[in-house]
């Protein structure tokens, strides 16, 4: 596609459900990335996927946090047995190349109630 | 560790005066440098970015950015404000080989009429 599609929009879930969230990256990007923006917050690194590699998951902040990129495209977050604390927006971002800058989704609106 | 500064949470000017968003950073190597816009309910948008070569880089609407090695440094810069960009603005920077770019945590600009 022309640019990062990311799905839902909006999501408002109860607390203790899992959710998940979907990133579909230009079309040839080899690099993916998610980043939590909370209020008032920048924003916090979770995962990233470059090409076939094994994912750099260090910024994923607990074991409920998972995701997962197939076929090097599509990716998808997950969020088990969800926190009021969860609740953000998550970005998704795609590069060709790290310096040639990332492209941002338009996010996913979680809220946990 | 990368980190990156943005000191001001709110940058207040009027339209057709210029602007500075100030941005500050520390990486172990060669930085690699960054600026987003992000308007309401959006993804971030590319605006510039610094790897090597001159310091004064130009990006999209009208922005420019100048790198200062000494200071660490990396502010945003336009000329002449216009309403439209009030936005918020993130920074952000990667080392050279480093893959994971660290944001600032945003500066709400608003350009009043």
């Amino acid at each position: 596609g022309a640019g990062v599609s990311q799905s839902p929009s909006n999501k408002v879930t109860e607390k203790g459900k899992d959710v998940e969230l979907r990133c579909d990256p230009i079309s040839g990007h080899t690099a993916l990335y998610w980043y939590r923006q909370s209020l008032g917050q920048g924003l916090e690194f979770l995962i990233y996927f470059q090409g076939n590699s094994a994912p750099d998951k260090s910024g994923l902040p607990s074991d409920r946090f998972s995701a997962e990129r197939t076929g090097g495209s599509v990716s998808t977050l997950t969020i088990q047995r969800t926190q009021q604390e969860d609740s953000a927006v998550y970005l998704c971002a795609s590069s060709s190349q790290v310096n040639y800058g990332y492209t941002f989704g338009s996010g996913t609106r979680l809220t946990v109630v | 560790a990368q980190s990156v500064a943005q000191p001001e949470d709110q940058v207040n000017v009027a339209e057709g005066n210029p602007l500075t968003v100030k941005c500050t950073y520390s990486v172990s190597g060669n930085p690699y440098l960054f600026w987003y816009v992000q308007y309401p309910n959006r993804g971030l948008q590319f605006l510039l970015k610094y790897i090597t070569g001159d310091n004064l880089v130009k990006g999209s609407y009208g922005f420019e950015a100048e790198f200062n090695k000494s200071q660490t440094s990396f502010h945003l810069k336009k000329p002449s404000a216009l309403v439209s960009d009030s936005a918020l603005y993130f920074c952000a920077v990667n080392p050279g080989g480093s893959y994971i770019p660290t944001f600032g945590r945003g500066t709400s600009l608003i350009v009043h009429p």
